[in-house]
């Protein structure tokens, strides 16, 4: 099974910042991977899909990045609905989800 | 518009068997396969199983095999999870989400229903 691991597990950060999550898999998974966003009480949500794609109607202060192994979520500018929980997911090898980053206000 | 729509919360005892459906409108039902996801209290996300489109193609985790079934019924553009011999872990939101295989989303879970909690409980 492929493992996905990200960092850090939670972070906090003011409106206006410039963050970065980091997903790791365990074996190289191309380019297979997605990026959810999901609120209290919510269904996940996809931002990313395909490493570096934007999901139609996200905002484009949202990108990713990576591919093979390591692989990063960037927000440009947090607004207050971006505080939420972020989670990566692998379909390179059956499905396998990451962690979970907790975006807090700071 | 597209949608998922789960049935109801559901408690039950250990072992026993629970049977959540998600009825899918807005879209060909045939064109996208359908998983299921599930999440247990203030966890993270598990795949659980996945059913194709257009056939009756299924996989499932690991971990769940032997104690759970995807089903669906074409006509009523229905999905159904069943899990068998409950146990208090597998308390948790459980999830139907399509999967998007066309190049607009490829690969990711693009329209997810509103969740199930299944309580398991003695």
């Amino acid at each position: 099974d492929i493992q996905m691991t990200q960092s850090p597990s939670s972070l906090s950060a003011s409106v206006g910042d410039r963050v970065t999550i980091t997903c790791r898999a365990s074996q190289t998974i191309m380019k297979f991977l997605n990026w959810y966003q999901q609120k209290p009480g919510e269904a996940p949500k996809l931002l990313i899909y395909a490493a570096s794609n934007l999901q139609s109607g996200v905002p484009s202060r949202f990108s990713g990045s990576g591919s093979g192994t390591e692989f990063t979520l960037t927000i440009s500018s947090l607004q207050p609905e971006d505080f939420a929980t972020y989670y990566c997911q692998q379909s390179y090898s059956m499905y396998s989800f990451g962690q979970g980053t907790n975006l807090e206000i700071k | 518009q597209v949608q998922l729509v789960q049935s109801g919360a559901e408690v039950k005892k250990p072992g026993a068997s629970v049977k959540v459906s998600c009825k899918a409108s807005g879209y060909t039902f045939t064109r996208h396969a359908m998983h299921w996801v599930r999440q247990a209290p203030g966890q993270s996300l598990e795949w659980v199983a996945w059913i194709n489109g257009d056939n009756d193609n299924t996989k499932y985790s690991q971990k769940l095999q032997g104690r759970v079934a995807i089903t669906r019924d074409t006509p009523a553009t229905t999905v159904y999870l069943e899990l068998t011999s409950l146990r208090s872990e597998d308390t948790a939101v459980y999830y139907c989400a399509r999967f998007c295989s066309s190049m607009a989303c490829n690969g990711g879970y693009d329209v997810w229903g509103q969740g199930t909690m299944v309580t398991v409980s003695s």
